[in-house]
């Protein structure tokens, strides 16, 4: 079983949609989530980190964390074409981070 | 200020070559990493340096051999590589390294491109 796990999409959601994104991992004890976009041919850049239960908003964006279920979410609201890229979660468990495969998202206008 | 640089941008090498990538921050963080990514695929990490030392080697062939020179700088030095290679090797910083129950977001640089021919 994988760390962490992805559907790697394609993920397609009209202009000004909410997009979702979901990831779940295997290990209990994982401490800390992230999300990367990355754009293709270029490098992961972070868009959010979430370490406690709940729910985390920056700008459009929406972190969502449930430590029972093992699942981390980005829901990205009022979706634009430049919000086409692949996301990529990230979870860091003792000293290891481990990427998921990836979401590839495309904001159709 | 959360910056990563990365030179050269591009590198074209031939088997026999040695070159070396190299990688700056100025954050102050005390954590450098260096990542293979093939298309399509996510970062698999190399190298882990925390303060300097080597911490984590994921069983990378010795024809890569990292060296920090001091906490701002990370490199990589590349000797006989083969095609498959070819990738784009991506240099990440964090505050420190994970460990127990403290773990912290890592910023990536541009990357290199490179192709082995």
């Amino acid at each position: 079983q994988k760390e962490v796990e992805q559907n790697s999409g394609p993920l397609s959601v009209p202009e000004g949609a909410i997009a979702s994104l979901n990831c779940t991992y295997s290990d209990r004890g994982s401490q800390s989530f992230f999300w990367y976009r990355q754009y293709s041919g270029k490098s992961p850049e972070l868009i959010m980190f979430i370490y406690s239960n709940g729910d985390k908003e920056d700008g459009r964006f929406t972190a969502q964390l449930n430590k029972a279920s093992q699942y981390v979410s980005l829901l990205i609201r009022d979706s634009q074409p430049s919000d086409s890229a692949t996301y990529l979660c990230a979870v860091t468990t003792g000293n290891q981070f481990y990427f998921g495969t990836g979401t590839s998202l495309t904001v159709i206008p | 200020d959360t910056e990563v640089t990365q030179t050269p941008k591009h590198l074209v090498m031939g088997m026999t070559n040695k070159k070396s990538l190299k990688c700056e921050q100025h954050m102050g963080h005390r954590a450098m990493y260096w990542y293979k990514q093939k298309a399509k695929k996510p970062p698999e990490l190399m190298f882990v340096y925390s303060y300097e030392k080597l911490s984590i080697n994921e069983s990378v062939p010795s024809r890569f051999s990292p060296e920090c020179p001091n906490s701002s700088l990370l490199n990589l030095h590349l000797h006989a590589l083969q095609p498959e290679d070819s990738a784009l090797y991506l240099c990440a910083s964090s505050q420190d390294e994970a460990s127990g129950g403290d773990s912290y977001e890592q910023y990536f640089g541009p990357g290199t491109r490179l192709t082995v021919t």
